[in-house]
């Protein structure tokens, strides 16, 4: 099975730039999240969806950041203006619905620099 | 959500055992114990979960206590490419609770 696919891998842009990430999951994975991970720390969480409805984006910088999953399948993430504080490595998952057993598959994520 | 504590770091030798201890005295009879870890320049990957019961699998073995405020993940045999960081996580009964990470125990293992 296809694992998580995330682009672009890396990406250097000076602050107040806009930049999108792409998130493609695991075909049938109902549900997707978006984490933020900033060095030294652990993943956090940004938004979930389940097929194309936002279930919790209360930890979303709504005032810079933007999430869309288009047709319940792929997702993109956007930052505008970025600021130098959301340098971070930004990971995509998807889960099957309602699947406690089966635990999440996590992208290689992309790397944001902004300087 | 309710919390758990691991060391920072820990070493080990390579292929040697390795028990990797979480503490979550809050714990509620509904959550799951889920264990993650996150090789470098890597996603976190799934290694197991369970919920009272000891459980194992291909990668690993996790060993709850009793009164489920403790839980050790055991790699019986570390391997160089063990290293990583560890993240045990508390999740609710639920499909769509979200996992919710700590920072972690990085793991380090000498040849």
């Amino acid at each position: 099975e296809a694992g998580v696919a995330q682009s672009p891998r890396y990406k250097i842009i000076e602050k107040r730039q806009s930049v999108a990430f792409w998130c493609n999951p695991i075909s049938g994975h109902a549900t997707l999240y978006w984490y933020q991970q900033i060095l030294g720390q652990g993943p956090k969480l940004l938004i979930q969806f389940q097929n194309n409805g936002v279930v919790d984006d209360s930890q979303l910088p709504k005032d810079r950041f933007s999430a869309e999953r288009l047709k319940g399948v792929d997702s993109t993430l956007k930052i505008q203006p970025a600021k130098l504080e959301d340098s971070a490595v930004y990971l995509c998952a998807s889960s099957p619905r309602g699947a406690t057993d089966y635990g999440y598959t996590f992208g290689s994520g992309t790397r944001l620099t902004v300087v | 959500d309710a919390k758990t504590t691991q060391p920072n770091s820990m070493e080990s030798n390579e292929e040697e055992p390795v028990h990797l201890p979480c503490n979550h005295s809050t714990i509620s009879g509904t959550d799951y114990i889920h264990w993650y870890r996150q090789l470098p320049s890597q996603g976190p990957e799934y290694v197991i979960h369970g919920l009272t019961s000891n459980v194992n699998n291909r990668m690993a073995s996790l060993a709850i206590a009793e009164d489920r405020k403790s839980s050790t993940l055991i790699l019986h045999r570390a391997t160089l490419r063990d290293a990583a960081v560890y993240y045990c996580i508390l999740r609710y009964d639920s499909g769509n609770t979200p996992l919710v990470f700590g920072k972690g125990t990085r793991l380090s293992v000498i040849a």
